[in-house]
């Protein structure tokens, strides 16, 4: 069946440092992945997304990059800040699908 | 346009008492999701619906039952509260393929059940 995991479920980085985030997911038959950020508290929000037809995207300070051959995804986050404080999810929706699978999440941390 | 709203926010139930989880949308999505996320833990989803009159069951179903009748609200109700549903519950909802599949969500509700 689907599934969608990370690698990683804690990951802490340097107030200005490069952030990865890394996922992998087992449905070679997805076609669209997404990427969302979780503060505390609050209903998750939309980062980025990459259809499978891609194998990049960036957005402002963010990068995606899907590797097809062996199922993983991942996050860029360029010049991590405090507000990048939150959990990250990846999730993936199989072809055809009317819904999306989600990871179990990476908890990024900002050391000053 | 207000986005996603939830109500209420917070909620204690004794077990075996109900309860109906309020989702409304303003953006005319036909789609809506609901999910429920445990401590630590990723989204899981309960029900879905493509489209007002249409729903259908997610990975988690069990104790939950779900409504559409209009295209802006996707009430979810509980039926003999469990401690095992103690969790925080997030309606989303989506334009919907072939246009987009970016889920927008609610700020939750946060269910405690004793």
């Amino acid at each position: 069946g689907e599934s969608v995991g990370l690698h990683l479920p804690t990951l802490s980085v340097q107030e200005g440092d490069n952030s990865i985030i890394n996922c992998a997911y087992s449905n070679s038959a997805s076609d669209y992945f997404i990427w969302y950020k979780q503060e505390s508290g609050k209903g998750p929000q939309f980062i980025i997304d990459i259809r499978s037809n891609m194998d990049k995207r960036q957005g402002q300070r963010v990068t995606v990059l899907l590797n097809k051959t062996v199922k993983h995804l991942s996050l860029q986050i360029a010049a991590t800040q405090p507000g990048d404080s939150a959990v990250y999810f990846c999730a993936e929706r199989g072809a055809g699908a009317q819904k999306l699978v989600f990871g179990q999440g990476t908890r990024l941390t900002i050391n000053p | 346009n207000a986005g996603v709203t939830q109500t209420p926010k917070f909620r204690i139930l004794k077990i075996g008492q109900s309860m109906t989880l309020q989702c409304a949308q303003d953006m005319n999505h036909n789609y809506m999701y609901w999910y429920r996320q445990d401590p630590g833990m990723g989204l899981k989803l309960i029900y879905y619906s493509v489209g007002a009159g249409i729903t259908d069951k997610g990975e988690v179903p069990n104790g939950y039952n779900v409504s559409r009748s209009t295209t802006e609200d996707f009430p979810l109700r509980l039926e003999l509260a469990a401690p095992s549903q103690t969790s925080v519950y997030f309606c989303a909802s989506s334009r919907g393929q072939p246009i987009s599949y970016e889920q927008y969500f609610g700020p939750g509700t946060r269910l405690t059940v004793t």
